[in-house]
Parts: structure tokens; sequence; C-alpha cells
């Protein structure tokens, strides 16, 4: 595709349920990136991709969060037993991985709500 | 660690004037500063990007520059426009390091 895509846009779920967060990347992108943003807060870094390379997760919250990245494109953000501090804005972003530093394309976003 | 703050939190203009943002960071070891455009309900658009060695950048009526002795970075706009209100944030790039560090953003609104 031509940008970053992610699904669904908007998630609502109730308090201790799983939910999982696609990110489709730009085609031949091999660096992935997951952020989050919470209500007045800025966007914080959770979990970074490049290549075959093992994921950089120093920035997940918790164990109750996992992301996996399949065949080097589709990335899955799961959250696990989901707590309403969880509710926030989760974007995803790519770049080509061939130079540092390097502009990152971000997809709209998913809006999670947890109840 | 780094931090990044933006201020003021919010700004209204009226059409056609030119303003600057403010964007500060704590550790002058960057690699390099963004500067980015968001939308409501839509992802983050990349406006300028300004490496460590450089002092500014410019696209169209964006003017971007950056001092990293003081830790400061600020976005110019020429001629403001209704269709530039959106929420702007910079992000720091440390060295050697691919993590964005944001602020917290400045949401710009332009008066017709």
């Amino acid at each position: 595709g031509a940008g970053v895509s992610q699904s669904p846009s908007n998630k609502v779920t109730e308090k201790g349920k799983d939910v999982e967060l696609r990110c489709d990347p730009i085609s031949g992108h091999t660096a992935l990136y997951w952020y989050r943003q919470s209500l007045g807060q800025g966007l914080e870094f959770l979990i970074y991709f490049q290549g075959n390379s093992a994921p950089d997760k120093s920035g997940l919250p918790s164990d109750r969060f996992s992301a996996e990245r399949t065949g080097g494109s589709v990335s899955t953000l799961t959250i696990q037993r989901t707590q309403q501090e969880d509710s926030a804005v989760y974007l995803c972003a790519s770049s080509s991985g061939t130079a540092t530093p390097e502009t990152q394309y971000f997809g709209p976003g998913t809006r999670l709500l947890v109840l | 660690k780094q931090e990044v703050t933006q201020i003021p939190a919010a700004l209204s203009v009226p059409e056609g004037e030119n303003l600057v943002l403010n964007c500060s960071f704590t550790d002058s070891a960057i690699y390099n500063l963004q500067w980015f455009r968001q939308d409501p309900g839509k992802g983050l658009t990349s406006l300028l990007l300004i490496q460590s060695s450089q002092r500014e950048q410019t696209s169209g009526r964006l003017n971007a520059s950056l001092d990293k002795s003081s830790g400061r970075s600020t976005l110019y706009i020429a001629a403001s426009q209704p269709g530039d209100s959106a929420t702007y944030l910079c992000a720091a790039t440390g060295a050697g390091s691919y993590q964005l560090t944001f602020g917290k953003g400045t949401k710009l609104s332009v008066i017709p």
C-alpha cells in the first residue's frame, strides 16, 4: 500500500479482555515501531523491529504487552488482561531501515478504550 | 534520560500571522530532531528533520532551527493559514539510537 495502515481504527473492550492491534508497514520497509499516545501524555516508544534481528522491547510497560512481526512485514501488538490505563492511541511507524537517521512514517493509529 | 518539552501547549493566531513554536530538550547529545504534524484522528506526518550537524531546514513556509548548545529547536511558520491548524510535535533521537523521544505537542489554531 501507499502508507502504513493499522486496524482496527477504534477498539472498545472490557477490562480483563485481550486485544490484538495490527500494523501493515510500507512495503519494503524493514524497520517497524510501535508507540503509545495516552491522553495528556506524549508519545512513548514501545517496541522496535529491524529485519530478522531480535526486537527491542525496552519500552513495553508490562509483561501483559507483547508484539510479533511475521515474515518481516505485518506486526501484531497484543495486550493481555487489559486495564483502564491501557486506554490510548497506539501508533505504528515504519522506515526503510537502511540509514540512521531516517524518517519514520506513521499510520493513523488504533484508538483503544478499556471500560 | 532525554526529556522534550514544548511550550505553549496551545496557541491561537489569526490567519496570515507568522508564528514560532518552541521545543527544548535536556540532553544535547542528540542525533537529530524532527518536527511532526498530527491532525485529529490521524497519524503523524513528518515535516522536517534536522541532523545534529545542521542548523536549520526549510520546506515551503516552514523553517526549523536547531541549537544543540542551548537545547532548543524552533519551528517557524510563515503566513499561517487555517489549514495549518493541527498539533505540532517535536521529537529527538539520541546518538546511535532510533528511538524518538517526543514532546507533548503544541495545538495550533489558525483563525480565519
